[in-house]
C-alpha cells in the first residue's frame, strides 16, 4: 500500500537557519502530497500541497516539490522564525480497500527553532 | 466560522474501562473522520461518515471500537474495554461538501491515557 518516509526528528536550529525535512513516498498510481503542521496545543493544518509531478507547493515561506522520479516532496524554509516550531507531517491521499480516499501520514518531524 | 470541536481533552483510565469522545464538526460539513495518533507516530484513520452513513471503517478495531453519528452531525468515538496499547490522541476532523480528501479540518484532539 501507499506509505510515507519522513526524517527522523527532533530537529533544532537557530532563528534564520536554512531547513530541510525530508520524505519520500512509495505509492501506485500518482498520489497528491501534501505537508501539514501541528503548532503546540493546536490542530493539523494543511501547509501546502502539490497534485502531480514538478509542481511546488508554497506557502508561508515554505516550498516543497514534487518529483516524481525520485518520488520525494522534501520541504525547505530559506529563513526559519521562532514561530516556525511545529511538528511537521508529509502525507499523500491513497485509495482504502473500501474504496474510499484517504490519508496517509507520515510519522512526523519536530521542529524547534531557538533564538 | 467555529472549529472542530472535541471534548474531553483529556482523559486517564485504567485498563480495561471504557471511554467515549465526542466531536461536533464545523457546520455543513457532511463528511466525518476520526484519526488515531499514538506517540511519535502520524494519525492514523479509524473512520469515516458521510453524513450519518459509514464510508470507511476498514481500520477500526471493531471488537472494541465503535463510532456513531446518529443525526449526521456530532460523532461519539467509544473504546471498550480499553486496553494499554490505545493511548494515543483522537483526532476528529470535518471536510466541506464536494472539496478533495485533503481539505480537512481538523479539531485539537483528545489525549487518553490507559495505565
Amino acid at each position: 500500500g501507499n506509505s510515507v518516509t519522513q526524517m527522523e526528528g527532533p530537529v533544532t536550529l537557530s532563528e534564520e537557519a536554512f531547513l530541510t525535512i525530508n520524505c519520500t513516498y512509495t505509492a501506485t498510481g500518482y498520489p497528491s502530497l501534501f505537508w501539514y503542521v501541528q503548532y503546540p496545543g493546536e490542530g493539523l493544518q494543511l501547509l501546502l500541497k502539490a497534485t502531480k509531478a514538478d509542481d511546488k507547493g508554497s506557502n508561508k515561506g515554505f516550498e516543497a516539490t514534487y518529483r516524481k522520479e525520485t518520488t520525494s516532496f522534501h520541504l525547505e524554509k530559506g529563513s526559519v522564525q521562532v514561530s516556525d516550531s511545529a511538528v511537521y507531517f508529509c502525507a499523500l491521499t491513497s485509495v482504502s480497500g473500501a474504496g474510499s480516499y484517504q490519508l496517509t501520514f507520515g510519522k512526523g518531524t519536530k521542529l524547534s527553532v531557538i533564538p | 466560522e467555529a472549529g472542530v470541536a472535541q471534548s474531553p481533552r483529556y482523559k486517564i483510565i485504567e485498563k480495561r474501562q471504557s471511554v467515549a469522545f465526542w466531536c461536533n464538526p464545523i457546520s455543513g460539513h457532511a463528511t466525518l473522520y476520526w484519526y488515531q495518533q499514538i506517540l511519535g507516530q502520524g494519525p492514523k484513520l479509524l473512520i469515516q461518515f458521510q453524513n450519518n452513513g459509514v464510508v470507511d471503517d476498514s481500520q477500526l478495531p471493531k471488537d472494541r471500537f465503535s463510532a456513531e453519528r446518529l443525526k449526521g452531525v456530532d460523532s461519539t468515538l467509544k473504546i471498550q474495554p480499553a486496553k494499554l496499547e490505545d493511548s494515543a490522541v483522537y483526532l476528529c476532523a470535518s471536510r466541506p461538501p464536494g472539496r478533495s480528501p485533503d481539505t480537512q479540518y481538523f479539531g485539537p484532539g483528545t489525549r487518553l491515557t490507559v495505565l
